[in-house]
């Protein structure tokens, strides 16, 4: 039972240009939410998160929306640049468990 | 960011013995620590959740007498896979984080080749 979703397995986008990676889940007790990048052979860096108390985190180039209705959120990244390539996680923290769940992952790669 | 230090980064072991991974969280205390497992090309599967001091929480399909989990302090837990067998065979990445409803930080990640 996959809680956190990532329905894009890539994306591919030019650099300069906006990279949008979404994210579902189903679990309505999950109240924190976090976005990773992730090389191969490395662990995750922490990117960006939100608390369910808010609908929008900005950090720089990196903002995440949260939909509490839909169960959805997103990472916008503006301007991409190549450096961005990567596989990006969301992932999702239920607080009365205090499991970190993650989501399938994305493809990103940002081109010239 | 937070450093989490993950040792060894790759260990190659005979399929029947034990291998001990370590996770340090380097600058501040992990009241929870986090262990994961990654298949090529697929997402971070949690295995257990441990807090400091207390027995870890198992994921279902986990095997805890497999996957020995040890949370001894505020800055540093074990994993040790027993009796490998090939099968065993992945990525293992740790996580930490001090306090509830805030960022978790990795580790490098340790590649595990049982033969």
């Amino acid at each position: 039972d996959q809680q956190v979703k990532q329905n894009s397995p890539s994306l591919s986008v030019q650099e300069g240009r906006i990279s949008i990676l979404n994210c579902d889940y189903t679990n309505s007790m999950f109240d924190y939410f976090l976005w990773y990048k992730k090389y191969p052979a490395e662990g995750p860096t922490f990117l960006i998160s939100i608390s369910s108390i808010k609908d929008k985190n900005e950090d720089g180039r990196f903002t995440v929306f949260l939909n509490k209705s839909a169960k959805h959120l997103s990472l916008h990244i503006v301007p991409s640049q190549p450096g961005d390539s990567a596989v990006y996680f969301c992932a999702a923290s239920d607080y009365n468990t205090d499991k970190l769940i993650f989501g399938t992952g994305t493809r990103l790669q940002v081109f010239p | 960011g937070a450093v989490v230090s993950q040792h060894p980064s790759w260990v190659i072991c005979k399929s029947g013995t034990s291998v001990k991974i370590e996770c340090r969280s380097l600058d501040f205390q992990a009241t929870t620590m986090f262990w994961y497992r990654q298949f090529p090309k697929q997402s971070l599967m949690l295995m257990a959740t441990s807090n400091e001091g207390s027995k870890a929480t198992y994921e279902q399909g986990v095997e805890k007498d497999k996957f020995l989990i040890n949370h001894a302090s505020l800055t540093l837990s074990t994993l040790t896979v027993t009796s490998a067998h090939p099968e065993d065979s992945s990525f293992y990445i740790c996580s930490a984080r001090g306090f509830r409803n805030t960022e978790a930080f990795f580790g490098q990640g340790t590649r595990l080749t049982v033969v």
